[in-house]
C-alpha cells in the first residue's frame, strides 16, 4: 500500500535537545516537502525538496534542518535553536515539481518537556 | 511571496444547507488552487482543485469557483451532511519568495448543525 510514513507520532524535545522526524515515502515522488501547523494557523512551509541532494528554505526554516540523500527519506531535525517547536509537523510530497495534489503523512505532535 | 487569506474562521450551518468558503491570493502568478478538508488530529486530505486555465470544477455535492482577475476562489458544499464537519483549508501554489510549496490559508471550522 504506497503511501507516506511519518515517525514517530508523538515526540518529547527536552531543553537544548535536537530531535529528528522521519519521512518516508514509497510513492516514487521526486519532491517532498514540511509543513508546522500552530492551533488555529494554517500550514507552514519549512523545507522542500525537488531531487535526491537538493533542498531549499520555506517561509520558517529558522531552527530547522533537512537531507534528502535518497529519493524516499525526507528526516527532519529541530534544533536546539527554535525556541518554540511545539507544534504539528506533516510531511507531503509530489510526483515532481508540477501543479499536482500534495499527499500528507499522518504528522508528528511535538511537544516541549 | 504568497499570501493566501481564508473567510471565514468559522461557518455553522444546518444539515441540508449550503457552506461557501472564500479566498483571496495575492501572487498573480499562482496557478494551482487545491482545497484541504483535516479532521481532528489526522492528516490533510485532498477534496478538489482547480487550475488557473478554468473557472469552475464540480465533484458532486463540492465545487470550486476561480477568479483570476480578482484574485480569488471559493468552496462550495451543496446537501451539507454531518460527516462534512472539519477544518477546511485552502492553498496557492506559486512561485512568490523562492519557496515552491504550498501556501496555506488559516482554515474554516465547519459545523454541520443537525
Amino acid at each position: 500500500d504506497g503511501g507516506i510514513t511519518q515517525s514517530p507520532k508523538y515526540l518529547f524535545r527536552k531543553e537544548g535537545q535536537n530531535v529528528t522526524l522521519s519521512c518516508e515515502q514509497n510513492l516514487n515522488h521526486d519532491a517532498m516537502y514540511w509543513y508546522r501547523q500552530d492551533p488555529g494557523q494554517g500550514l507552514r512551509l519549512i523545507y522542500y525538496s525537488q531531487i535526491v541532494n537538493d533542498f531549499q528554505k520555506g517561509d520558517i526554516a529558522e531552527g530547522y534542518s533537512v537531507s534528502r540523500e535518497k529519493k524516499e527519506s525526507f528526516p527532519l531535525t529541530v534544533t536546539s535553536a527554535q525556541k518554540n517547536p511545539t507544534a504539528f509537523y506533516l510531511c507531503a510530497s509530489t510526483r515532481d515539481r508540477g501543479n499536482q495534489p500534495q499527499h500528507f503523512g499522518d504528522g508528528t505532535r511535538l511537544s516541549i518537556l | 511571496g504568497e499570501n493566501v487569506e481564508q473567510h471565514p474562521s468559522t461557518l455553522s450551518v444546518q444539515e441540508g444547507d449550503s457552506a461557501v468558503i472564500k479566498c483571496t491570493y495575492s501572487d498573480s502568478a499562482s496557478n494551482y488552487f487545491p482545497w484541504y478538508k483535516q479532521e481532528l488530529g489526522k492528516r490533510p486530505q485532498l477534496i478538489i482543485d482547480i487550475r488557473s486555465n478554468v473557472g469552475e470544477k464540480k465533484d458532486q455535492r463540492i465545487a470550486v469557483t476561480l477568479n483570476k482577475t480578482a484574485k480569488h476562489f471559493s468552496l462550495h458544499i451543496t446537501e451539507t451532511q454531518p460527516e462534512d464537519s472539519a477544518v477546511y483549508f485552502c492553498a496557492a501554489k506559486g512561485k512568490g519568495g523562492g519557496a515552491d510549496g504550498l501556501t496555506f490559508g488559516k482554515g474554516t471550522h465547519l459545523i454541520i448543525q443537525p
